[in-house]
């Protein structure tokens, strides 16, 4: 257990719909990133907060959004959803949001969009 | 740009056999760090090792070794005397301290190895 826990486990939902994945930290780790695993594109970083600010920004779409919340939670949502945006959802949480720390991922949310 | 390549994509290996992942990363950046995690049927990602670009001493962690080479970009891991529960896609990743990725990992494709009885 990385101590980095994520919720739903599972969402199936419609085209066009918009969901939100939540993602809580290991304790003490300031740092949360969103990553996508997909068959066709792998695994592929999207955003990662720091202390409640967006730090980086990678290959997000714009109907995808995230904040990082006081409590250091955050959240992932996804509007406008379509097909291929059906994949598993990581988040990871690191100590700092330095390249040199380690990141620890939580089980993921497996998104199915019909 | 940087880039990490796991030019494997699945190998099958019998019980107690060694076994080599290999992975091939490309960065501009002089310091920076490799990493390998561990993804089981199960989908969950383990973290097993990081090592920075200072620090091209090999590791060993019981049935697991990992060889660094940066003149041949290179990062590879083995396992000795597989067993059954080896049986995951491995990925090879790479973070910068200064580049692009500022600090986000960037995956290999993964390769996936079964451990058959």
């Amino acid at each position: 257990d990385s101590g980095v826990t994520q919720t739903p486990k599972h969402l199936i939902t419609a085209t066009g719909q918009r969901v939100t994945l939540r993602c809580s930290p290991r304790s003490g780790d300031l740092s949360v990133y969103w990553y996508q695993q997909s068959l066709d594109q792998g695994l592929q970083f999207l955003i990662q907060y720091y202390n409640g600010e967006e730090r980086a920004k990678g290959n997000i779409l714009e109907r995808f959004s995230a904040q990082q919340f006081p409590d250091l939670h955050s959240e992932l949502n996804l509007s406008s959803l379509e097909l291929g945006d059906s994949a598993l959802y990581f988040c990871a949480s690191s100590r700092e949001g330095q390249s040199s720390y380690e990141q620890y991922f939580g089980p993921g949310t497996r998104l199915t969009v019909t | 740009a940087q880039k990490v390549t796991q030019a494997q994509t699945e190998i099958s290996v019998v019980e107690k056999e060694d076994v080599t992942l290999d992975c091939v990363y490309e960065t501009r950046d002089t310091t920076y760090y490799l990493f390998w995690y561990k993804q089981p049927p199960s989908g969950e990602l383990v973290f097993l090792i990081r090592r920075n670009s200072f620090d091209e001493q090999n590791e060993i962690s019981g049935r697991y070794s990992w060889n660094f080479q940066k003149s041949t970009s290179s990062f590879n891991f083995t396992i000795t005397a597989s067993q059954v529960v080896d049986s995951a896609v491995y990925f090879c990743a790479l973070s910068e301290r200064y580049g692009g990725s500022q600090g986000n990992l960037i995956f290999g494709k993964g390769t996936k190895l079964s451990v058959k009885p």
